[in-house]
Parts: structure tokens; C-alpha cells; sequence
């Protein structure tokens, strides 16, 4: 069935320093979401990619969707304390079932 | 935050005892999912429902079952407890009118289920 791979697991930063997570799909995506979770939270969405090859900017979040629309990553520019969490990204080939990855949780040491 | 309720919030249950946990949203959206979150699984798709009595298996839907005679209620029962479905479970909704795919999903606050 259709896989969704995400690394790291775990990403320990100093604040300031940039933190990229990187998801992989077995299959060809239709689209890519993206979300965030607090620690103790719910997952909330960040953004959706649809486009080969796109890119978009959610002021220091940078987040592309491959060539083949078989990967994606999330890029955070100088990290603050307020990234903590875990970043989720989220596969679908069309329909309405989405394949979530298992997550990168982001450690930000002030 | 999406009108999305789950309760109840917090549950300890022993094994064997059946359990339903309850999603309630008042955003009328025409999908509704079951997710089960456990460390290094990330979230696990158990059951979703595409309108008022349809619904369909997610990857791990074995010893979950679910019912929506409401848009605004997906009741999720797990027939007898075991203590592999300890975990935090989250409802979420989506509206269903993108034409590229799945929409955004808006999760709810989760439950947290332990099974002894």
C-alpha cells in the first residue's frame, strides 16, 4: 500500500540555527499537506502543495513539493522556541484518504 | 479553531470492556475521520465517513467499528478493549469540495484512551 516516509524522527536545534524535514512517498501524490503539533496538542494545518515542483512561504517556513510529486520538505529559517513540536506531512493520490507521515518533532534549546 | 468536540477526553478502561468515543462537529462538513496517534506511527487512519451512514476502513481499522446517523456525530466503538489500542485517538472533519484531493482537516482536542 501506499507509504509515507518522513525523517528525522527527532531534530535537536540551538535557537536560530535552521531545521528541514524531508517526507518521501512510495506513489505518485496528487497533493501534500502539511501540519504542526504542539506538545499535548492537536494537529493543525499549515499548508497545502498541489503543483509540481512548487514552492511556498509561510514567512521563515519554506515548504516544496518535488519534480516528481513523490517528495516534499519543510525548511524553518533561524528557529525560535515557538517551532517546538512535531511536523507532520500528509500524502494523497486523490480521493479523500490522506497517508500521514510519522512525523519530525523539533527540539529548539534556547 | 474548527466546532470540533470529542469526549469523553481522558479514559482508563480494563480489558475486554467495549468503549465508544464520541466526535461532534457543528461545521456541517461532509467528512469525518478516525485517527489513532502512537509514537513512531505518526497518525494512523482506523475509519472515515463520507456522508450520514457511509463510511469506509482506514490501515487499521481491525477491532474498531464505526457509526454516523448525524452529519454531526462519527461515534467510534472499539467492541472489546484489548491493551494495544491504549493510545490517543483524534477525530478530524473536512469539508470535501476540493477538486485537487483531499481538503484541509481539522482535528479535534483527541482522546486518550488507556486499557489496562
Amino acid at each position: 500500500g501506499q507509504q509515507v516516509m518522513q525523517i528525522p524522527q527527532y531534530q535537536h536545534v540551538q535557537e536560530g540555527e535552521d531545521f528541514t524535514t524531508y517526507c518521501n512517498s512510495s506513489t505518485t501524490l496528487s497533493n501534500i499537506q502539511w501540519y504542526k503539533q504542539r506538545p499535548g496538542g492537536h494537529p493543525v494545518f499549515l499548508i497545502q502543495l498541489v503543483k509540481s515542483g512548487e514552492v511556498k512561504k509561510q514567512k521563515r517556513l519554506t515548504f516544496q513539493f518535488g519534480e516528481a510529486k513523490k517528495n516534499s520538505s519543510l525548511h524553518i529559517t533561524a528557529t525560535q522556541t515557538t517551532d517546538v513540536g512535531t511536523y507532520f506531512c500528509a500524502g494523497n493520490t486523490g480521493g479523500f484518504k490522506t497517508i500521514f507521515g510519522a512525523g519530525t518533532r523539533l527540539f529548539v534549546k534556547a | 479553531d474548527a466546532g470540533i468536540t470529542q469526549s469523553p477526553r481522558h479514559k482508563v478502561t480494563e480489558t475486554g470492556t467495549p468503549v465508544t468515543l464520541r466526535c461532534h462537529q457543528t461545521e456541517n462538513h461532509r467528512y469525518m475521520y478516525w485517527y489513532r496517534q502512537d509514537p513512531g506511527h505518526g497518525l494512523r487512519l482506523i475509519h472515515y465517513s463520507y456522508g450520514v451512514k457511509d463510511t469506509d476502513k482506514g490501515e487499521v481499522s481491525d477491532g474498531y467499528s464505526v457509526s454516523r446517523s448525524k452529519t454531526e456525530d462519527f461515534l467510534l466503538t472499539l467492541e472489546s478493549a484489548t491493551s494495544s489500542q491504549t493510545s490517543v485517538y483524534f477525530c478530524a472533519i473536512s469539508s470535501g469540495t476540493s477538486n485537487t484531493g483531499a481538503d484541509t482537516q481539522y482535528f479535534g482536542p483527541g482522546t486518550r484512551l488507556t486499557v489496562l
